[in-house]
């Protein structure tokens, strides 16, 4: 089966910190995503990543960033917390190429973030 | 870009009886739809996708979705519902790139 997994399922913080949420896959595979959840508004795309080192925008990337030094990881970085943060953060890992397209995303169990 | 709308934040439906969770389309080339469940306090779980072929698509738990070119539909359905049915169900839709674009999500709740 594959394995997605995030680092807290439940996380805390106060405004201004900074905050570090951690993605792992252990089926290979080229594509990672980070998504917020929020009720009424779905999945939003905050940024994704199809290869090491690589990543790209999604709709909403402001007061983010990530970072991919290896294949299995993807890790989103909140640069200085705000309360508008406050959200169910989801990864997701995906196969590259054609196999990707259409095939379903794996997501991880998710992070409730918390900011005070 | 290709975007998903489901119409209803709520359905609900009695145990037993059939359930219809709507979801409707915009992609400027071929979709790849998708349907997601997911249960309180844990990440979406893959129900069953539709990329060609048969515009019936039959998935896991007894879900199907019947896809529809002409009204830009994928509705999930499944004949008798069950409480354990009772979840946050997505539709998602790609049209060619690996960005996917989800719906607001509904609700479904069966009652006993």
């Amino acid at each position: 089966d594959v394995k997605v997994t995030q680092s807290s399922r439940y996380l805390v913080k106060r405004t201004g910190e900074k905050v570090f949420l951690e993605c792992v896959q252990d089926m290979d595979h080229e594509n990672m995503f980070w998504y917020r959840q929020d009720p009424g508004l779905g999945l939003r795309l905050i940024y994704f990543s199809y290869d090491v080192k690589m990543k790209e925008k999604g709709d909403i990337p402001e007061g983010y960033s990530v970072s991919r030094e290896k294949k299995e990881r993807f890790s989103l970085i909140l640069e200085s917390a705000s309360t508008n943060q406050t959200s169910m953060y989801l990864c997701a890992s995906s196969p590259g190429g054609l196999a990707g397209i259409m095939n379903t995303q794996y997501f991880g169990p998710g992070t409730r973030l918390t900011v005070l | 870009a290709q975007s998903v709308a489901q119409p209803e934040d709520q359905v609900n439906v009695a145990e037993g009886n059939p359930l219809t969770v709507k979801c409707t389309y915009s992609v400027s080339g071929n979709p790849y739809l998708f349907w997601y469940v997911q249960y309180p306090n844990r990440g979406l779980q893959f129900l069953l996708k539709y990329i060609t072929g048969d515009n019936l698509v039959k998935g896991s738990y007894g879900f199907e979705a019947e896809f529809n070119k002409s009204q830009t539909s994928f509705h999930l359905k499944k004949p008798s519902a069950l409480v354990s049915d009772s979840a946050l169900y997505f539709c998602a839709v790609r049209d060619g790139d690996n960005d996917m674009r989800f719906g607001a999500g509904t609700r479904l709740t069966v009652k006993p």
